[in-house]
């Protein structure tokens, strides 16, 4: 099992809400991602870190926003909340070391729902 | 379109069978990875196979890859009710000077007891 948990497994919440996903990992990984998954379909990056104080936008465009203020903490925030925002989030972490050596260490997920 | 395409997208097998799911990519990789998702969870990594190696073996998984073809397969024997969960290759390069890992759509195998 990866050291890497995601709070809320599950949100269903109404339109215009703020919302946080949080993100944890106790590996002591420079990288972290978000993934954006709908049910059946393939994950779409929407944001990453190579450590703290960085944060990038990832190859969809998505209105939600990222931080990183310590390494272990990578959470994701949508200021209003809409029923197009609903889909599965996925964060993930990998090795300093790079990609060519490693693998990427995924989250359970945290599944939004937006009424 | 999206780099890695799954083929095919869902398979339904009996338990003892053997799984085979193919991934077909466009550009040069680093190396490509398998991934597997039970339903609602997170992925876990399965197994990375590079640009310069051709087979790789994990228990019950064979990976192939054929750069020339642009493609792996990942071949999982004598399946189980267990292997029941979507599969998904990412296949890793370099765009631009960064770091690109692409996940394709998946394949859904189900495995009946």
């Amino acid at each position: 099992e990866a050291d890497i948990y995601q709070t809320p497994r599950y949100l269903v919440i109404g339109t215009g809400k703020k919302i946080t996903l949080e993100c944890s990992q106790t590996m002591g990984h420079d990288k972290m991602y978000w993934y954006q998954q709908d049910p059946g379909m393939e994950l779409h990056l929407i944001h990453y870190s190579y450590g703290v104080n960085s944060t990038e936008k990832g190859d969809l465009s998505s209105e939600s926003t990222v931080s990183r203020i310590r390494t272990e903490h990578f959470p994701l925030t949508l200021e209003s909340a809409r029923p197009s925002h609903t889909s599965q989030y996925l964060c993930a972490s990998s090795e300093t070391g790079g990609w060519s050596s490693g693998e990427l260490f995924f989250g359970e997920g945290s599944r939004l729902t937006v009424l | 379109s999206q780099q890695g395409e799954e083929d095919p997208q869902a398979l339904s097998i009996q338990e003892g069978e053997n799984a085979t799911m193919n991934c077909s990519y466009k550009t040069s990789i680093n190396n490509l990875q398998w991934y597997r998702q039970n339903s609602g969870r997170g992925l876990v990594h399965l197994i990375l196979i590079r640009s310069n190696e051709r087979e790789k073996h994990s228990g019950r998984l064979r990976v192939t890859l054929d750069t020339s073809k642009k493609s792996s397969s990942l071949l999982i024997t004598a399946s189980r009710a267990a292997d029941t969960a979507s599969y998904f290759c990412a296949t890793h390069f370099l765009l631009g000077g960064y770091n690109k890992l692409i996940f394709g759509a998946g394949t859904r195998l189900a495995v009946h007891p």
